[in-house]
């Protein structure tokens, strides 16, 4: 079974522009989650998507958003860029039977801003 | 590779000795705790869950401890190999979504 897949692979934008970035999560896998990562601040949670909800949000601007498509990908953008959104994306699903159950990641977006 | 964290404690072991990597956590309202395991220019890893009903849980090679009396996870990883050299974060799930919350991670170097 494919695992999390997630493009692009690596990205590099200008301070003020926007981008969009994809996650297709595991086959029959319904819930998909977004977490930055950096060197200074760790594993962030971003959001969590459910059968095209959001069902969960973290403590980040509203530049940050994002949607889930009836098919359980999910897209998030990140809005008029700053320096400090440069980071490693992470996309992560899971098969949400119950609540609780463990997240598989994709290896990552790579966001660099200059 | 890319650097997942620059001032991570690190854990030096040799190789075919255990290895103990701690973590504390902070709510004690959290239910749920994964072992990720996070190698250069890689995503997080799944090794290993357990719920807070349990004290121990066992898979191949790992085993994962939890403490609620003092809130402390430990994950120990039996005859450690050079593919084990990474970076270790536990996570807790503080509600009933998939919410993670992660420990700032450590770093395991195996030494052959």
């Amino acid at each position: 079974k494919a695992g999390v897949t997630q493009t692009p692979r690596y990205l590099i934008k200008t301070r003020g522009q926007q981008v969009t970035l994809s996650c297709s999560p595991i086959s029959g896998h319904r819930s998909v989650s977004w977490y930055q990562q950096t060197p200074g601040q760790g594993l962030q949670f971003l959001f969590e998507y459910f059968s095209e909800t959001q069902r969960n949000k973290g403590n980040f601007p509203g530049r940050f958003s994002g949607r889930q498509f009836s098919n359980s990908r999910s897209e998030m953008n990140v809005s008029t860029l700053e320096l400090g959104d440069s980071a490693l994306y992470l996309c992560a699903s899971s098969t949400d039977r119950t609540y609780n159950s463990p997240l598989h990641f994709g290896n990552g977006t790579r966001l660099t801003v200059t | 590779g890319e650097s997942v964290g620059l001032h991570l404690p690190t854990l030096s072991v040799q190789e075919g000795d255990n290895s103990i990597i701690n973590c504390a956590y902070s709510n004690s309202a959290s239910d749920y705790f994964i072992w990720y395991k996070q190698e250069s220019g890689k995503g997080p890893q799944f090794i290993i869950d357990i719920r807070s009903n349990m004290d121990k849980r066992q898979g191949q090679r790992v085993t994962v401890l939890l403490n609620k009396t003092v809130k402390h996870l430990s994950l120990q990883i039996a005859a450690t190999q050079p593919g084990d050299s990474a970076v270790y974060f536990c996570a807790e799930n503080r509600n009933a979504g998939n919410m993670l919350t992660f420990g700032g991670g450590t770093r395991l170097m195996v030494k052959p």
